[in-house]
């Protein structure tokens, strides 16, 4: 079954720390890959995302993330965490057999301590 | 560009009610989809409008039903509701045959009482 995974509810890093935010996916083709950002009551921000090619992507604000298929994981990288960063951060597979639509993981909630 | 918008962004309804919620898509985009999202919980796809049909759904029963119309905006409605129907409802489109990804609205605010 198509599945995401992200296995920290919660992590907390201190301003200037780095980051990295676990995603791993269970889809049987290619995975087209996402990363967005959610702040508290507003809808979602796309950060990155991953179809082919090279499998370090940039994203926008200072992020990363890398798809490494051995491993089914697309981990989500930051060097030096600003406190604007704290926010609900969800890993999505999109299925592109039949309806084109995402599979989300339950996310990861980042507090950035001053 | 316009991005997506969703309205209302909150709303109070109390169970056995019915609600229509509104997406207006970014420009140049012919699909919308709708999510579900509940508290704590990673969004649920429940349904997809293309050239005004639903051309697929999740695992949300026959009471979510939308609409998409000529200039791709669509609704999303929910009768009889349920206590938990209480989410954040987020609309998403994208074009047809891209894989770019979608692009989310604010979403609105569905609580029931």
């Amino acid at each position: 079954a198509q599945s995401v995974t992200q296995p920290d509810i919660h992590i907390t890093v201190s301003e200037g720390a780095s980051l990295e935010l676990r995603c791993n996916y269970s889809y049987g083709a290619t995975p087209y890959l996402f990363w967005y950002v959610q702040s508290p009551g507003q809808g979602l921000q796309l950060l990155l995302k991953y179809f082919s090619g090279d499998t370090l992507v940039q994203g926008i604000k200072g992020f990363e993330a890398e798809f490494k298929r051995s491993q089914s994981s697309f981990n989500l990288r930051k060097p030096s965490v600003h406190w604007s960063d704290a926010a609900e951060y969800f890993c999505a597979v999109a299925i592109t057999s039949g309806t084109y639509k995402y599979i989300f993981g339950t996310g990861t909630r980042l507090k950035v301590l001053a | 560009e316009t991005g997506v918008t969703q309205s209302p962004t909150h709303l109070i309804k109390t169970r056995g009610q019915q609600v229509t919620l509104r997406c207006s898509s970014q420009s140049g985009h012919n699909t919308v989809s709708w999510y579900q999202q509940a508290l704590g919980q990673g969004p649920q796809f429940i349904f997809q409008y293309y050239r005004e049909e639903e051309n697929g759904r999740g695992n949300f029963p026959p009471r979510f039903s939308g609409l998409q119309f000529p200039n791709y905006s669509s609704e999303l409605n929910v009768n009889a509701l349920e206590l938990d129907d209480s989410a954040l409802y987020l609309c998403a489109s994208s074009s047809e045959g891209s894989h770019s990804g979608y692009t989310f609205g604010s979403g609105t605010r569905l609580t029931i009482v």
